[in-house]
């Protein structure tokens, strides 16, 4: 079973850049979690959706971030502008029912 | 808020050994707690769920406990090998929010 898909793997783009990270999620479930990790503060979660609605987004840190999820298979985080205090490893998760998430293996972002 | 601890430095262990990984928290008893792998590179993999009325919990050569009373949690890996080296999270969930809250996680490098 292919498991949660994130694209692209590595992005190395110059700060003001727009950013835009991609997410596929297991099918058939409704939850899906967007997560940042970094050294200093570890796994950090940004936004979730259930049944791809927007139930929590206290954890995206400003204005610049957003996420969208337009259909069961799909969901995008974007960063316009990012900055370099962006850069971090941003992890896509899925789940069913209350079940425990499967983790893709994450996109790694750098911000010059 | 939750506040996890877990221990930032690294456990260094001979192979064959026990490996014992400890998850303290603070604020309000989680309903479940989970316990997860991270390799470098790669997204947390989830190993072990166990609910607060259970004592413990074990899958193979893991075991983890849950004092509700100490707010605390330990995970042993028995009989540790060197593939068992890696980052282990514990992650804590409020009843019914289907949103847990990761610890930092601690590394852990099993010798030959």
């Amino acid at each position: 079973d292919a498991g949660v898909i994130q694209s692209p793997r590595h992005e190395v783009t110059e700060m003001g850049q727009e950013v835009t990270l991609r997410c596929k999620p297991i099918s058939g479930h409704n939850s899906l979690f967007w997560y940042r990790q970094t050294m200093m503060r570890g796994l950090e979660l940004l936004i979730y959706f259930n049944n791809n609605v927007p139930i929590d987004d206290s954890g995206m840190p400003e204005d610049r971030f957003s996420a969208k999820m337009p259909n069961a298979s799909f969901s995008t985080l974007k960063i316009q502008p990012s900055e370099p205090r962006d850069s971090a490893v941003y992890f896509c998760a899925s789940s069913s029912g209350g079940q425990p998430q499967h983790f893709g293996d994450g996109t790694r972002l750098s911000i010059l | 808020s939750q506040k996890i601890e877990q221990n930032s430095e690294a456990l260094n262990i001979q192979e064959g050994k026990t490996a014992t990984l400890t998850c303290n928290y603070t604020n309000y008893s989680p309903a479940y707690l989970q316990w997860y792998r991270q390799d470098p590179g790669r997204g947390p993999v989830f190993l072990l769920l166990i609910r607060e009325n259970e004592k413990e919990k074990r899958k193979e050569r893991l075991k983890v406990t849950f004092d509700t009373t100490l707010k605390q949690s330990l995970f042993h890996i028995t009989a540790s090998q060197p593939a068992d080296s890696a980052t282990y999270l514990c992650a804590l969930e409020k009843g019914g929010s289907y949103i847990p809250t990761f610890g930092r996680g601690t590394s852990l490098i099993v010798h030959p």
